[in-house]
């Protein structure tokens, strides 16, 4: 299995700019999740899915940001206008029940 | 709501020194709790797990035990290595029971190890 696959791995963009991360998580896998991680807040959830359908999407911060998931192998997470503070590293995280996760490699947002 | 609360780092250890990470949490119901680690330039890898109490979950010789009465899952290694140095992160999911398996993350701890 080739685990969870997230691109781009790096992000290079202008303020303002529209942002779109992409996941594809572990065939099979019912549950994904997408996190934040800073140095100064740490690893935060952003909003998680399952079976596809959005179940908690308080931790996304702002109406910039939007997740969807059409189906079952793939998701994305847009920003829409981008801004410096939005910086960061991006994962993606996929499970089936309680086990606990599977991450993806991240992608690494710079917005300048 | 579901919380975990590790200690603060950064640890730096010479190498075969003997490694404690306090992890203490606070959730409603019977969490499963969980380390993972995070390698320079990685996402974050399952270290091991343990899903009630008294459990003992153990993998490439650390340890940890889901300590009900003290709520806490500290993480332990007899001799660390310098390929150790990573930074952990204690969690926890399952606390409001149900189907409920969003993660609660620590803010992490980094280990350095020197030869």
């Amino acid at each position: 299995d080739a685990g969870v696959i997230q691109s781009p791995r790096h992000e290079v963009t202008e303020m303002g700019q529209e942002v779109t991360l992409r996941c594809k998580p572990i065939s099979g896998h019912n549950s994904l999740f997408w996190y934040r991680q800073t140095m100064m807040r740490g690893l935060e959830l952003l909003i998680y899915f399952n079976n596809n359908v959005p179940i908690d999407d308080s931790g996304m911060p702002e109406d910039r940001f939007s997740a969807k998931m059409p189906n079952a192998s793939f998701s994305t997470l847009k920003i829409q206008p981008s801004e410096p503070r939005d910086s960061a590293v991006y994962f993606c995280a996929s499970s089936l029940g309680p086990g606990g996760y599977t991450f993806g490699s991240g992608t690494r947002l710079t917005v300048v | 709501g579901d919380s975990v609360t590790q200690m603060e780092g950064p640890v730096t250890l010479s190498e075969e020194a003997f490694l404690t990470i306090n992890c203490t949490y606070t959730a409603t119901g019977y969490p499963s709790l969980f380390w993972y680690v995070q390698y320079p330039g990685e996402g974050l890898q399952l270290l091991l797990k343990a899903t009630k109490a008294d459990d003992k979950g153990s993998n490439k010789g650390f340890e940890a035990t889901y300590r009900k009465e003290t709520t806490s899952f500290h993480l332990e290694k007899g001799s660390v290595q310098v390929s150790d140095s990573a930074v952990y992160f204690c969690a926890l999911s399952g606390g409001g029971g149900g189907s409920n398996y969003k993660l609660t993350f620590g803010k992490g701890t980094l280990l350095t190890v020197n030869p």
